[in-house]
């Protein structure tokens, strides 16, 4: 099976960085993703990391290293919005790399 | 549609009651996937669908739990005889094509509650 580890919970002030960390265990990798979920809300993608390095989005980036089985979501200039859940998922390689399997979600809490 | 629509958003149910949640995948997505998430924790995989067939159902906590997708598009999560512990977030989610880097776009959820 898959594991994947998340901190539960992490606060930062607005205007700040924060770097959110993920460690998966899994038998086979076929890409990594980083979704946001705002309370009530569903699931919104983030970002995809199948390779080795940083993908930069906006204020969003995310770092993935095959070899330590590990990747970071970085979210810089901090808004208040940005007070959410952030669920690391990987492609389980058990179905053919058809399922997410997700952390149990880093819920971020951003004060002013 | 736009997104994938889900309903009813928000179900109360009876304890022993049947309930039936309806997912409205996002147009031309072959991938159907239905999520299960409790409070507080990361979506769990209960099953997948790729145009009608039903590839997967590994994540089915029970067989009072049947999933359908008749004609490739539109999905229903059913729960039978519903139990206390079925209380949670069901998450409908859809993707144009299958693994890699196909992004699989979720619904707002069914939030069900059991009483």
């Amino acid at each position: 099976g898959q594991n994947i580890d998340q901190p539960t919970e992490m606060t930062a002030t607005e205007g700040a960085i924060v770097q959110i960390n993920c460690t998966y265990q899994t038998s086979g990798f076929n890409g990594l993703f980083w979704y946001q979920q705002h309370a009530g809300e569903a699931p919104t993608f983030l970002s995809y990391n199948v390779l080795d390095g940083l993908e930069e989005k906006g204020r969003f980036s995310s770092f993935l290293s095959r070899s330590k089985g590990y990747s970071y979501l970085l979210l810089k200039e901090l808004q208040m919005k940005d007070s959410a859940s952030y669920l690391c998922a990987v492609r389980d390689p058990g179905t053919g790399f058809q399922k997410l399997v997700f952390g149990t979600g880093t819920r971020l809490l951003v004060s002013p | 549609g736009a997104g994938v629509s889900q309903s009813p958003r928000y179900k109360v149910a009876k304890r022993g009651q049947d309930v039936a949640l309806r997912c409205d995948p996002i147009s031309g997505h072959v991938s159907l996937f239905w999520y299960q998430q409790a409070l507080g924790q990361g979506p769990e995989f209960l099953t997948y669908f790729q145009n009608e067939a039903q590839l997967d159902k590994s994540g089915l906590p029970s067989d009072r739990f049947f999933a359908e997708r008749p004609e490739g598009s539109v999905s229903t999560l059913k729960i039978q005889r519903t139990q206390q512990e079925d209380s949670a977030v069901y998450l409908c989610a859809s993707s144009l094509g299958q693994g890699g880097g196909n992004t699989i776009y979720f619904g707002e959820g069914s939030w069900l509650t059991v009483v």
